[in-house]
């Protein structure tokens, strides 16, 4: 079974620091991983996401993620973080065969 | 392009009674989801329609059922509500059936379900 793991509930970073929210997986197969935010009552906003290739993937407004196969980690990063990130992050994965799986989310507060 | 859009954003209804949620997907995109978020549960998987032929149910009860149409809109229907189905309800769509291929699923604004 596939699995996603978001070992923070909260992450608490200043403006202009860099923040990184983790993420961990377990798959049977070669794994697709997303990050999404969410913001406020509104959907899910697609960020970025690894299928295959460069283990940083570069995404929207800044952020980049690291795959790191031997530690089934999804990272998502971002060098200097802005107030208006602030919002509720989810990293989902899929190998193939199952249905897409979300973590429960980490919410990012970032502090002016 | 026109994103995913739900309808209605908000909805209050009483226990007992029934709902249906409307969900119209990206233009060409075949798939629709459905998840359900709430604060304690997070965001759970319903079921996934494609091609009007559902290919995925999560671990609801029967009470929550939908379909999708020719034109791949989906509706989402939950028969005699209970507190606990106040949530945001979430489509989302993609191009292709999710578990064949990589493609990136879009969210729509979601659905406020509460239930009185």
């Amino acid at each position: 079974a596939q699995s996603v793991a978001q070992p923070e509930d909260q992450v608490n970073v200043a403006e202009g620091n860099p923040l990184t929210v983790k993420c961990t997986y377990s798959v049977s197969g070669n794994p697709y991983l997303f990050w999404y935010v969410q913001y406020p009552n509104r959907g899910l906003q697609f960020l970025l996401k690894y299928i295959t290739g460069d283990n940083l993937v570069k995404g929207s407004y800044g952020f980049e993620a690291e795959f790191n196969k031997s530690q089934t980690s999804f990272h998502l990063k971002k060098p200097s973080a802005l107030v208006s990130d602030s919002a509720l992050y989810f990293c989902a994965v899929n190998s193939g065969g199952f249905k897409t799986i979300f973590g429960a989310g980490t919410r990012l507060f970032v502090k002016a | 392009k026109a994103g995913v859009t739900q309808t209605p954003r908000y909805l209050i209804k009483t226990r007992g009674q029934q709902v249906t949620l409307s969900c119209s997907p990206i233009s060409g995109h075949r798939s629709v989801s459905w998840y359900q978020q709430t604060p304690g549960q997070g965001l759970q998987f319903l079921f996934e329609y494609f091609s009007e032929t559902q290919r995925n149910k999560g671990n609801f009860p029967g009470r929550f059922s939908g379909r999708q149409f020719s034109n791949s809109r989906s509706e989402m229907n939950v028969s005699t509500l209970e507190l606990g189905d106040s949530a945001l309800y979430l489509c989302a769509s993609s191009l292709a059936w999710t578990d064949a291929t990589t493609d990136t699923q879009y969210f729509g604004p979601g659905t406020r379900l509460t239930v009185l």
